[in-house]
């Protein structure tokens, strides 16, 4: 079957470096995304990798692993406004996403 | 760009009428929309899948003919609540498919919260 696993919650400290880590399992692959969801707010999108290797975009970075089935957002310099959910999600080969559950992260000043 | 809007933002109804949910792409053309339900704290629940000029596809579970999902145009979709129930009391989010070459990325709107009383 097609699965997504992430933690369900992380902490951090504002001003420090976070990574959340993303495994998945799906039939076919083309590509992996990373969402930020603000409660009651729908999610907004923050990186896409089809190949392997880091992207970076400011503070924010994405990993992919495709052999290992593994990707990582990493937070930097982390900020209060940070706080919340990190969405994992792959798509398949019918070009649909599988939804992980959602990584909470609480930023403590 | 990539720009998703969602309308109404909040409706509140109630129990046994219909509501009607638009979603647009606005600076782009989808031939796919999703649309997704979530209860609070939980995670996203894809209820459907709609694609311009034919019948949405239902995921297991969902009700079709509860959940009216028509996909008039390369940029709109309406989900259509009919006959309203507490339980359907959720937030509703739709998202439009934008292709990119051979890559494809998918934005959001703003999400319609609905209350049934």
């Amino acid at each position: 079957g097609q699965n997504i696993d992430q933690p369900t919650e992380m902490t951090a400290t504002e001003g420090a470096i976070v990574q959340i880590n993303c495994t998945y399992q799906t039939s076919g692959f083309n590509g992996l995304f990373w969402y930020q969801q603000h409660a009651g707010e729908a999610p907004t999108f923050l990186s896409y990798n089809v190949l392997d290797g880091l992207e970076e975009k400011g503070r924010f970075s994405s990993f992919l692993s495709r052999s290992k089935g593994y990707s990582y957002l990493l937070l930097k310099e982390l900020q209060m406004k940070d706080s919340a959910s990190y969405l994992c999600a792959a798509m398949d080969s019918n070009y649909q996403l599988i939804w992980g559950a959602g990584t909470k992260l609480i930023i403590k000043p | 760009g990539a720009v998703v809007s969602q309308h109404p933002s909040w409706v509140i109804c109630k129990s046994g009428t219909s509501v009607k949910i638009e979603c647009r792409s606005l600076d782009f053309q989808a031939t796919t929309m999703f649309w997704y339900r979530q209860f609070p704290k939980q995670s996203l629940m894809l209820m459907a899948t709609s694609n311009e000029g034919s019948k949405a596809t239902y995921e297991q579970g969902v009700e079709k003919d509860k959940f009216l999902i028509n996909h008039a145009s390369l940029t709109l979709s309406t989900l259509t609540v009919t006959s309203a129930h507490p339980e359907d009391s959720s937030f509703y989010i739709c998202s439009a498919r934008r292709q990119e070459g051979s890559a494809y990325e998918q934005y959001f709107g703003p999400g319609t919260r609905l209350t049934v009383t």
